[in-house]
């Protein structure tokens, strides 16, 4: 069974610095990727995606993300991080069958320090 | 881009009533939509897939009898919790896989059974 995995619960950065969150994904075939950020009380709300393509992804609020199918990672980046991006993250990939449910990571907490 | 509109966003319930969520794409026709639940601090689950003209699919462990899914039109699925009891208190996200192929979450629905 396909499997996303987020190896840190808690981050803490300063702002202003450089910031990776990790996630290794367990799928047979190329897979399709996401990045999500959740605020306290909120919804999802889409970072960036992974189809196809160029393995570097630029997404929204500065994040960028980078596919590197040899370690079957997908980790988000952002070189300067702010207070506002203080949130949680979750990491999610396509599980295999025609519905294409998500597969979530367990998510890392962003914690940004003044 | 594609919206989900959630409702309601907060729902406190007196045990053994039952209580309906709504979910809404607003600008698109979402024939697939999933429900989720979240427990705090913990990542999402997903309970049901739900298929608009078809009975839902539920996941293992899930129970269809209390959790009855309704998607009755292409931009609407109804998730309701039949007698509720305190241990049903989560927070309900729901989600539509939109146009561009990924997906779109609503803002959640935080339950409390009392």
């Amino acid at each position: 069974a396909q499997s996303v995995t987020q190896p840190d619960i808690h981050i803490t950065v300063s702002e202003g610095a450089s910031l990776e969150l990790r996630c290794n994904y367990s799928y047979g075939a190329t897979p399709y990727l996401f990045w999500y950020v959740q605020s306290p009380g909120q919804g999802l709300q889409l970072l960036l995606k992974y189809f196809s393509g160029d393995t570097l992804v630029q997404g929204i609020k500065g994040f960028e993300a980078e596919f590197k199918r040899s370690q079957s990672s997908f980790n988000l980046r952002k070189p300067s991080v702010h207070w506002s991006d203080a949130a949680e993250y979750f990491c999610a990939s396509f599980s295999s069958g025609s519905a294409r449910q998500l597969t979530f990571g367990s998510g890392t907490q962003l914690t940004v320090l003044p | 881009g594609a919206v989900v509109s959630q409702h309601p966003s907060r729902v406190i319930c007196k045990s053994g009533t039952s209580v309906k969520i709504e979910c809404r794409s607003l600008d698109f026709q979402a024939t697939t939509m999933f429900w989720y639940r979240q427990f705090p601090k913990q990542s999402l689950m997903l309970m049901a897939t739900s298929n608009e003209g078809s009975k839902a699919t539920y996941e293992q462990g899930v129970e269809k009898d209390k959790f009855l899914i309704n998607h009755a039109s292409l931009t609407l699925s109804t998730l309701t919790v039949t007698s509720a009891h305190p241990e049903d208190s989560s927070f309900y996200i729901c989600s539509a896989r939109d146009s561009g192929g990924g997906y779109t979450f609503g803002s959640g629905t935080r339950l409390t059974v009392v």
